[in-house]
């Protein structure tokens, strides 16, 4: 069955540590690739996304992720982290137009 | 430009009532979604609008689930009778073209007693 694999249930970090989160899909084809955010009592937003091109996104707030076909993967990155970057981080993974699959979310603590 | 609006924010019911969520999504967006977000997991789809016709509901439980988009806009999604297991919150998006971004509504809270 397809599913998206997020590999981090909870991560606690420091102010100015670096970040990875790891995510994995199973889609055999082409597919388009997203993380959202979701900021305590707030909706669920866009981070950023990939659908063709340079496979290393840019996104908002300082946010990168890098598809790595190969790999089946769109790791989510930051230099480092604010303590404003305390928030659940989810990857979603869609095949053309429907079918949008997200993965069980990553809850990121970042301590001042 | 106005968000993704859904209403009630909250909503406690006991089991085997039933109840309705309304959305209205944002402005000529024509793809509208239903998801359900359990506590701990990732949104899970339920329902797929395209205008007013249905794309995809296969993770629908159309024995207690339904949902309606009758003219293209608006659209809500009912459960009729309502179990313990149905207690999430339930995420209406939007987005245009398909494929691309949703954009997320605040949710409504649903407890099932």
């Amino acid at each position: 069955a397809q599913s998206v694999s997020q590999h981090n249930h909870h991560v606690i970090l420091s102010e100015a540590a670096s970040l990875e989160l790891g995510c994995n899909y199973s889609y055999g084809g082409t597919v388009n690739l997203f993380w959202y955010v979701q900021y305590p009592g707030q909706h669920l937003q866009l981070l950023l996304k990939y659908f063709s091109g340079d496979p290393l996104v840019k996104g908002i707030k300082g946010f990168e992720a890098e598809f790595i076909k190969s790999k089946f993967s769109f790791n989510l990155r930051k230099p480092s982290v604010q303590w404003s970057d305390t928030a659940e981080y989810f990857c979603a993974v869609n095949e053309g137009n429907n079918d949008m699959r997200f993965g069980a979310g990553t809850r990121l603590t970042v301590k001042p | 430009e106005a968000g993704v609006a859904q209403s009630p924010r909250y909503k406690i019911i006991e089991k085997r009532q039933s109840v309705a969520f309304w959305c209205n999504p944002i402005s000529g967006h024509a793809t509208l979604y239903w998801y359900q977000q359990i506590l701990g997991q990732g949104p899970k789809l339920l329902i797929q609008f395209q205008n007013n016709g249905v794309v995809d509901d296969s993770q629908l439980p159309k024995d207690r689930f339904s949902a309606e988009r009758l003219k293209g806009v608006d659209s809500t999604l009912k459960i009729q009778p309502a179990k313990l297991e149905d207690s999430a919150v339930y995420l209406c998006a939007s987005s245009h073209p398909s494929w691309d971004t949703q954009y997320f509504g605040p949710g409504t809270r649903l407890t099932v007693l």
